[in-house]
């Protein structure tokens, strides 16, 4: 079993719809978590960082983290074409070393 | 503002040849640095991380080496590549407070070996 998972897509939505994308890991002592979104060919961006359990929002972004559930989200509002990219999750249990999921592939339709 | 730079973008090397991958982060100070390699399928994979100059990190024993000869300068290195060895390299930064500080990642570097 992977330590980060998540669905490798791809996930197509129309524009404007609300978009989750979600990841699940196995390590109880994750309490740190990251979403990137990167670009085909590209490198990570970092969008939303989150400690321990709980929401938090940026924007039309929101990550949330339920510890019970071992289960981290990011929602996106308003979805536009140009979200079009693969999302990555990561988590660390207070090290240097982040576990990154596989990514998920969004596609959002004009 | 801080900017991380890469290069060369884009290389394809034969089998057997040496490597070296170079990385600058301009705009801060004592930063934390990281390789980290992005395999088709695969997550990133971090490689090296160092804290300081000259203080380097393995995380995966393979035939990559990695330096820190300034404080914002990172180099990734291999005196004879395998094909294994093809990928997305990306370098990363990270302010040298905490170990779980956000990292902010390079434009990579596309390695294809023959």
């Amino acid at each position: 079993q992977k330590e980060v998972e998540q669905d490798p897509g791809p996930l197509s939505v129309p524009e404007g719809a609300i978009v989750s994308l979600n990841c699940t890991y196995s390590n109880s002592a994750f309490q740190y978590f990251m979403w990137y979104r990167q670009y085909s060919r590209k490198g990570p961006e970092l969008l939303m960082y989150t400690y321990s359990s709980g929401n938090k929002e940026d924007g039309r972004f929101t990550a949330q983290v339920d510890k019970s559930s071992k289960y981290i989200s990011l929602f996106i509002r308003d979805s536009q074409p140009s979200d079009s990219a693969t999302y990555l999750c990561a988590a660390s249990s207070g090290t240097y070393k982040y576990i990154f999921g596989t990514g998920t592939r969004l596609k959002v339709l004009a | 503002s801080q900017t991380i730079h890469q290069w060369p973008a884009t290389l394809v090397q034969p089998v057997g040849s040496p490597l070296s991958l170079e990385c600058t982060v301009e705009g801060t100070s004592n930063p934390n640095l990281y390789w980290y390699r992005q395999a088709a399928g695969r997550g990133l994979q971090l490689l090296f991380y160092s804290v300081g100059i000259g203080q380097i990190s393995s995380e995966v024993p393979q035939n990559l080496s990695a330096s820190r000869p300034q404080d914002r300068q990172f180099i990734l290195s291999s005196k004879k590549l395998l094909l294994s060895d093809s990928g997305f390299y990306l370098c990363a930064w990270s302010r040298g407070e905490m170990p779980t500080d956000t990292q902010y990642f390079g434009p990579g570097t596309r390695l294809t070996v023959l």
